[in-house]
């Protein structure tokens, strides 16, 4: 399977400030990359897809990058609402749609 | 809108099984691959497989391969997971989820296993 590895684990930043989070694939996956939120208690969201195309409803302060096997997910100007865990996952494999492990984001 | 609609929380003993139903609306149901994730407690989320609504086809993982079961009962546009021998570690919140690039999820179903 195709491992997902996201940095860092858990961070904590101040409302207005840029937050970014890395995912790397042990293997290349081209642009089979998708981001998703999870607030607590709830059912993920998914932000982007295809590593860089805001789904639709998505506040614009969301934006993804990466191609290979390095990949971005930056928050340009965190929010107290973006309280929450957030996974990458490779779509590359059709056989294990594997996540990255999770980055907790709390607010300072 | 599309929706899912999963079935209520389920307690079982070790070594039973477990079948999640997840009801779909708002969509052409054979357009989408409907996945199934889990998430045990305080921990990330796992993906466990997938089930072509058009030809029933399956893809499970690796680790659930002999356990699982992926159904659909597309006159109710209905997905069914089914996982047997149960463990303790099988205990986890299991979602559906379905539409382009897995986009809609269902409000998950909480399994616990316990004796």
């Amino acid at each position: 399977d195709i491992q997902m590895t996201q940095s860092p684990s858990s961070l904590s930043a101040s409302v207005g400030a840029r937050v970014t989070i890395t995912c790397r694939a042990s293997q290349s996956i081209s642009t089979y990359l998708n981001w998703y939120q999870q607030k607590p208690g709830k059912a993920p969201k998914l932000l982007i897809h295809s590593a860089s195309s805001l789904q639709s409803g998505v506040p614009s302060r969301f934006s993804g990058s990466g191609s290979g096997t390095d990949f971005t997910l930056t928050v340009s100007t965190l929010q107290p609402e973006d309280l929450a865990t957030y996974y990458c996952q490779q779509t590359y494999s059709t056989l294990a749609w594997t996540f990255g492990q999770g980055t907790k984001v709390e607010i300072k | 809108q599309v929706q899912l609609v999963q079935s209520g929380a389920e307690v079982k003993n070790p070594g039973a099984s477990v079948k999640v139903s997840c009801k779909t609306s708002g969509y052409t149901f054979t357009a989408y691959y409907i996945h199934w994730v889990r998430q045990a407690p305080g921990q990330g989320l796992e993906w466990m497989g997938r089930i072509n609504p058009r030809s029933g086809d399956t893809d499970y993982a690796q680790k659930f391969r002999g356990r699982v079961t992926m159904t659909l009962d597309t006159s109710i546009r209905t997905a069914y997971l089914e996982l047997t021998s149960l463990k303790s570690d099988d205990a986890a919140v299991y979602y559906c989820a379905t539409h382009t690039n897995m986009d809609v999820w269902g409000q998950g179903t909480t399994v616990t296993v316990s004796s």
